[in-house]
């Protein structure tokens, strides 16, 4: 399997434009996370998706950002308008759920995103 | 609301020796389940070991292994015989219920040759 899979790897954007990063998680999988790393901050769970339902989107900072998970196989996160407090590496995990088990998280190689 | 707790900012140890790195957790939830995670320069996340509340016996993956005190609620993550590779960022995580998993502030770890 290829992994999961994020793209752009990299996103530089001026203040005020939309900025979407997508994912493609594990084959199989049913759960999905969106993350955001920063120096200050360290990793934020932003919103996690079961059966491409939102189950927890409370780490979502406020209404500039928004997540979907039309299908199975494709996620993504959009940024409208994009600040530079949004600079971040964001992360996608993906993970199959089982009733009862917690099961590990399968990260993506994440996407550098700088707003200027 | 569940809680990680690495108290470790930064952590050096000599090649070819043990570390400990601490984890300790806060959760009411009988079922949870602790990760551990390297984060090496190049940033990628990568899975280490899993410990289930409900296992009588302390995970173990190579030279990785996890102590779990389940009434002291930690999950410290021992690595035996350093190797400069493994200098990196480790983080723990917890998942209580299935639901979604959170993290620790990490702990940064430098082996010296």
């Amino acid at each position: 399997d290829a992994g999961v899979i994020q793209s752009p790897r990299h996103e530089v954007t001026e203040m005020g434009q939309e900025v979407t990063l997508r994912c493609k998680p594990i084959s199989g999988h049913n759960s999905l996370f969106w993350y955001r790393q920063t120096m200050m901050r360290g990793l934020e769970l932003l919103i996690y998706f079961n059966n491409n339902v939102p189950i927890d989107d409370s780490g979502m900072p406020e209404d500039r950002f928004s997540a979907k998970m039309p299908n199975a196989s494709f996620s993504t996160l959009k940024i409208q308008p994009s600040e530079p407090r949004d600079s971040a590496v964001y992360f996608c995990a993906s993970t199959w759920d089982r009733i009862g088990l917690n099961t590990e998280a399968f990260f993506g190689q994440g996407t550098r995103l700088t707003v200027v | 609301a569940q809680k990680i707790t690495q108290t470790q900012p930064g952590m050096f140890v000599q090649e070819k020796e043990a570390v400990t790195l601490d984890c300790t957790y806060d959760t009411s939830d009988p079922s949870y389940g602790l990760f551990w995670y390297k984060q090496p320069s190049s940033g990628e996340m990568i899975f280490l070991i899993y410990q289930g509340s409900y296992d009588q016996q302390n995970a173990t993956e190579g030279r990785y292994s996890l102590n779990f005190q389940k009434a002291r609620k930690s999950a410290n993550l021992v690595i035996s015989a350093s190797q400069l590779g493994d200098s990196a960022m480790y983080f723990c995580a917890m998942r209580e219920g299935g639901n979604d998993m959170r993290f620790g502030a990490g702990t940064r770890l430098t082996v010296k040759p």
